[in-house]
């Protein structure tokens, strides 16, 4: 079982939408986790990071936290073009790790 | 955000021979530093994490002996590809963590390594 685990996609939504990107995680002693965003041929960048349960926002982004449920979500409102990319969803696992999901691709549609 | 800097961002190389890889942050002092491997089409691996002044930890299936890593400063870490071959070839995307937020990765553009 991977240790996190996200739908490859590719998510498709309309410009101006709301896109929502789930990611489960199977370690219960995971304590914060992170969005990532990555264009092709780039490396990484953050978008957010969340440590307790609930919702946290930050501009046009929003990050839920489920520890009973082991589920983080990433909702994009507003989508556009430019956010078209893979979304990497991230753990602290055991060691002081991070463990990537293997990301889900979203396409903002014009 | 910190910034971090890798260099070469791209490099090509002959099979057999060695590529040394860079790792800067270059405006805080990253206590650890991470180097990642990732493949078309495939999320981050992770192959080893380093903290500055002792020897690096591998993950699994990693040689250690094949990809050395040193963590000389709290600015710099290398990554050395000893005998590259064409199954080497892949993205490799260093992360350093460090300063004021403790729990934050920040990662470096990342070098396209490709062996002939």
């Amino acid at each position: 079982q991977k240790e996190v685990e996200q739908n490859s996609g590719p998510l498709s939504v309309p410009e101006g939408a709301i896109a929502s990107l789930n990611c489960t995680y199977s370690d219960r002693g995971s304590q914060s986790f992170f969005w990532y965003r990555q264009y092709s041929g780039k490396s990484p960048e953050l978008i957010m990071f969340i440590y307790s349960n609930g919702d946290k926002e930050d501009g046009r982004f929003t990050a839920q936290l489920n520890k009973a449920s082991q589920y983080v979500s990433l909702l994009i409102r507003d989508s556009q073009p430019s956010d078209s990319a893979t979304y990497l969803c991230a753990a602290f696992s055991y060691g002081n790790k991070l463990v990537f999901g293997a990301g889900t691709i979203l396409r903002v549609k014009s | 955000g910190a910034v971090v800097s890798q260099h070469p961002s791209r490099v090509i190389c002959k099979s057999g021979t060695s590529v040394k890889i860079e790792c800067r942050s270059l405006d805080f002092q990253a206590t650890t530093m991470f180097w990642y491997r990732q493949f078309p089409k495939q999320s981050l691996m992770l192959m080893a994490t380093s903290n500055e002044g002792s020897k690096a930890t591998y993950e699994q299936g990693v040689e250690k002996d094949k990809f050395l890593i040193n963590h000389a400063s709290l600015t710099l870490s290398t990554l050395t590809v000893t005998s590259a071959h064409p199954e080497d070839s892949s993205f490799y995307i260093c992360s350093a963590r460090g300063g004021m937020a403790a729990d934050e990765q920040f990662f470096g553009p990342g070098t396209r390594l490709t062996v002939l």
